[in-house]
Parts: C-alpha cells; sequence; structure tokens
C-alpha cells in the first residue's frame, strides 16, 4: 500500500490500559509527524522526527510516549491516559522540512 | 506568537456561486501559507501553498500583507468543493518548515446544488 498507513483505524480504551498507536509511510519520506485533533480545537502538533530523531516535543505529557525505529515507521504509545486524550491521533510525513505533509487517516481514540 | 484564524466555522453556498474561505494571520516578516483540504472520507491534503503561486481545482490564494490575510477563493463552487478547509502557517524564520505548522480551526465549506 502507498501512502501513510495508520493502525488501528478505532480504538476505545480505559485508563489503566497501555496501547500503541502506528504508523507507516512507502513514501520515502524523512520526516514524520504525530498531530492530534480535537472536537472545537486545530490541529495541534505533538511530535516531529527527522531522520529518526526528535526534532519537536510540543510539550506533550508524558503518558504519550513517541517512537520512530526507521525513517518509515513511528508509533506513539499510550498508558494511563485520561477522558480529555480523546481524539483524531494523525501520522503525517514529509520529504523535506518545506515539502507538503502527507497524512493517514487517522486513529480515533476513545479513553473511557 | 504567531497565530492562524478562520473566522468562519461554517460556510454555506450555492453551486456556480463565488466562495471565499477567509484567512488572517498574525506574523513578523513574510510568511509562507499554506491550505489543506480534507474532504469526507479522505484523508487531509494540501490544497495550495502560497509560493507556489498556482491555480489548483479553480482555487486561488493571494498573501495580502496589508491585510494580513490569505483568502482562499474559487469563482465558480462546484459541489465536489464540499469538505473541511485548514489554512496553515509555518513557524517565523523556518523558511518554509513544516516542522511546527501553526493551523487553523478550519471552514467547514458546503456547497449546495
Amino acid at each position: 500500500e502507498t501512502g501513510v498507513t495508520q493502525t488501528p483505524r478505532h480504538l476505545v480504551m480505559g485508563m489503566t490500559n497501555k496501547k500503541s498507536l502506528k504508523c507507516e509511510q512507502h513514501l520515502g519520506h524523512n520526516a514524520m509527524y504525530w498531530y492530534k485533533q480535537s472536537a472545537k480545537k486545530p490541529l495541534e502538533l505533538m511530535f516531529v522526527y527527522n531522520f529518526k530523531e526528535q526534532t519537536e516535543n510540543n510539550s506533550v505529557p508524558s503518558r504519550f510516549s513517541p517512537e520512530c525505529p526507521n525513517s518509515s515507521h513511528l508509533f506513539l504509545h499510550l498508558h494511563t491516559l485520561q477522558p480529555e486524550d480523546s481524539a483524531l491521533y494523525l501520522c503525517a510525513s514529509s520529504q523535506v522540512k518545506n515539502s507538503p505533509l502527507h497524512f493517514g487517516n487517522g486513529t480515533r481514540l476513545t479513553v473511557t | 506568537a504567531q497565530r492562524v484564524t478562520q473566522p468562519e466555522k461554517l460556510l454555506s453556498v450555492f453551486k456556480g456561486a463565488p466562495v471565499e474561505l477567509k484567512c488572517n494571520y498574525s506574523y513578523s516578516g513574510s510568511p509562507e501559507l499554506f491550505w489543506y483540504v480534507q474532504y469526507s472520507r479522505q484523508r487531509l491534503q494540501l490544497l495550495l501553498r502560497h509560493i507556489s503561486r498556482e491555480s489548483i481545482k479553480g482555487f486561488t490564494a493571494d498573501l495580502n500583507k496589508g491585510e494580513t490575510s490569505f483568502h482562499l477563493k474559487k469563482p465558480f463552487a462546484q459541489e465536489e468543493d464540499s469538505a473541511m478547509y485548514y489554512c496553515a502557517l509555518p513557524p517565523l524564520g523556518s523558511g518554509g518548515s513544516n516542522y511546527k505548522l501553526t493551523f487553523g480551526k478550519g471552514t467547514l465549506l458546503t456547497v449546495n446544488p
């Protein structure tokens, strides 16, 4: 599959659970991003990885832990989340910093 | 701090009518701005960028530094233009870097038949 693929599409988890979101890009891009999209709020950048190195952490709580094992894969590990963390989590990639972002379809997360 | 404002949450027009989606920014310097679009059941994608000065799907956007605006315009709206539109601004001095884009809250455009 080409493009940016995110799994799972939907996730429901309790506050004590540990889960991970996965993102994979088949575009040969060097940068990968996690964004959070909540109702009534603009898209919020969470993390940026460039050539597997984290270049941005936008003051994200430690209950969100990113991992980028290589330029094609990005994970977001979740633990002890709060109900207010329920949102659509979008992964994106880009070739270089000035090239367009390519987004995945997102994971709809519900924390109960 | 830089800011992107899309004052209209919802915009509804009839097919064939002109459409203008507003975007205002606060920024010190010469910004490079983007418009991203999300059609129903599709992923968010780049529509156009200021630096390209191109027309995509009949849409254009002109940077007006005096009014600090980057409004998206199309002279004749089509039903397939119905989507969520986001204006976005990269960090000051980044040369258009994606690394910390500031997105507006978005405008939902509905084009009625």
